[in-house]
């Protein structure tokens, strides 16, 4: 079945680091890629998606690019800010047509430190 | 245009007492799904309504967990009777379309801590 495998954390950072948050995929076809973010006290909101290899997601300084070679998607952000702090979880879903499931990993908390 | 709500935002029962968890999607999503986080895990799917209809029901852990959908709007989740594991977040989603490309839109989550 499919699944997906994220760095654990807590990851903390200062203002303005370099973020690299981990995550890699087993599945079969080619699945649809995401990241969703969880903000305190708030809902899973979609952070960015690739839906085929090669493709880049961005959104909010956030990157993220479906490599199917390495069978990862990385989230990246060149300077983070306090506003960041969040969870992290990446996802996929197939694509082999019709309804298919989010099939979620563990979750990276980010902290973000002045 | 309202989001997916949930009600209640937290929960704490005793075990062996009921729950009831509620989700509202957006309005004219005719599907809706039920996931759950456990103890800092992954987020784990439970099931998948389409309409009135469980599409998908393949992640409920046991005949403990009961989900309805009357009438195709809310749903709830009724958790009967409570045990220690059954802790967790548990997050409903509704989108629009089926189709492996129709984005899922998630509530807040409703916190559930059972002692």
């Amino acid at each position: 079945g499919n699944s997906v495998t994220q760095m654990e954390g807590p990851v903390t950072l200062s203002e303005e680091a370099f973020l690299t948050i981990n995550c890699t995929y087993t599945a079969t076809g080619y699945p649809s890629l995401f990241w969703y973010v969880q903000y305190p006290g708030e809902g899973l909101q979609l952070l960015l998606k690739a839906t085929k290899a090669d493709d880049k997601g961005s959104n909010k300084g956030f990157e993220a690019t479906y490599r199917k070679e390495t069978t990862s998607f990385h989230l990246e952000k060149g300077s983070v800010q306090v506003s960041d702090s969040a969870v992290y979880f990446c996802a996929l879903r197939g694509n082999s047509g019709g309804y298919q499931k989010v099939t979620f990993g563990t979750g990276t908390k980010l902290q973000v430190i002045p | 245009e309202a989001g997916v709500t949930q009600f209640p935002s937290h929960s704490v029962i005793e075990k062996g007492q009921t729950v009831t968890l509620r989700c509202d999607p957006i309005s004219g999503h005719d599907n809706l799904y039920w996931y759950r986080r456990v103890m800092g895990k992954e987020i784990k799917f439970l099931l998948h309504f389409v309409k009135e209809s469980k599409q998908d029901e393949s992640g409920m852990p046991n005949n403990r967990f009961l989900a309805e959908r009357t009438g195709g709007t809310y749903s709830t989740l009724k958790v009967q009777p409570a045990e220690l594991e059954d802790s967790g977040v548990y997050f409903c989603a509704s989108s629009q379309v089926q189709g492996a490309r129709d984005e899922q839109f998630f509530g807040p989550g409703t916190r559930l801590t059972v002692l």
